[in-house]
C-alpha cells in the first residue's frame, strides 16, 4: 500500500534549466509534506516543506506546489545546478491528527547535465 | 545531518546473531524516529520514541525487533537473530518538541548499513 508515490524513478535536466519532481499521495489525512535530498551513503537532508493550508512555499531556488484536490505536489528547482544531482524523496505526515511519522515515496534520482 | 550521530556506520552480522544500532540525538532533541530503507525502496517508518517512552511502534516487525530511548544515552535499535532480509540501511531522525505551533523538522543521521551474511 504505497500511500506516497513518485512515479519517475529518474530525471535528467540540463544545467541552468528547471527541474520538476512530482509526487502523488492517496491518504486524505496527510496535511504536511516535505522534500528531502539524499546523497549516496548519507542520510536524507531536509529541503523544504509545505502545510496543507498553503498551495505554495518558496525557499531560494526551491519551490514546492501543493494541489490538494489532485493530491499532488511538485518540487521545482530553478536554475538547476550540478550539486543538485541526488535522490529526492517526497514525504508526508498527518500532523493535525497527532501523527508526525513520515511516509516516504520511493524517490526520484535527479541528474543535472553540465 | 550534522549533529545526529549513528554508529556503527557499517555492521556485518552472521545469521542468528544480534545487531545493535545506536543513535545519539542532536543537543536538545528529545524525539527519535527510526526508519529502514531496503534496496531500491523509500524509507519506511519503524518506531517513534521519546525519552523512556515508545510513542508509536506500528512499523516495527512483531518479533526480533525492539527499540529503546533511555533517560541517559543513545537510542538503541536491537535486532535479535538476524536474517538476510534484515539487510538494509537503518536511519534515525531526531527533533525537538514543537512549541507554540511551530513546526520542527527532523534531522537524519547518516545511517547504519547492516549486512547479514
Amino acid at each position: 500500500d504505497q500511500q506516497v508515490k513518485q512515479n519517475s524513478p529518474s530525471l535528467s535536466v540540463q544545467e541552468g534549466r528547471i527541474s520538476i519532481l512530482n509526487c502523488d499521495y492517496t491518504n486524505s489525512m496527510f496535511d504536511y509534506f516535505l522534500w528531502y535530498k539524499k546523497y549516496p551513503a548519507e542520510g536524507p537532508t531536509f529541503l523544504i516543506s509545505i502545510s496543507s493550508i498553503k498551495d505554495k512555499n518558496e525557499d531560494g531556488r526551491f519551490t514546492v506546489f501543493l494541489n490538494k484536490s489532485a493530491k499532488h505536489l511538485s518540487l521545482h528547482i530553478v536554475p538547476s545546478q550540478p550539486g543538485d544531482s541526488a535522490v529526492y524523496f517526497c514525504a508526508a505526515s498527518a500532523r493535525g491528527f497527532g501523527n508526525e511519522k513520515l511516509t516516504f515515496g520511493t524517490g526520484t534520482r535527479l541528474t543535472i547535465i553540465p | 545531518n550534522a549533529g545526529v550521530m549513528q554508529n556503527p556506520r557499517h555492521l556485518v552480522r552472521r545469521r542468528g546473531q544480534e545487531a545493535r544500532l545506536r543513535c545519539s540525538p542532536m543537543k536538545g532533541h528529545s524525539h527519535v524516529y527510526w526508519y529502514r530503507q531496503l534496496p531500491e525502496e523509500g524509507l519506511k517508518f519503524m518506531v517513534y520514541l521519546q525519552k523512556e517512552n515508545i510513542i508509536d511502534e506500528s512499523g516495527m516487525p512483531k518479533e526480533r525487533f525492539s527499540a529503546e530511548f533511555p533517560k541517559e544515552g543513545p537510542s538503541i535499535l536491537r535486532i535479535q537473530q538476524v536474517v538476510r532480509g534484515d539487510s538494509a540501511a537503518y536511519f534515525c531522525a531526531t527533533k525537538r518538541a514543537g512549541t507554540g505551533g511551530l513546526n520542527t523538522e527532523a534531522f537524519f543521521g547518516q545511517g547504519t548499513r547492516l549486512t547479514v551474511v
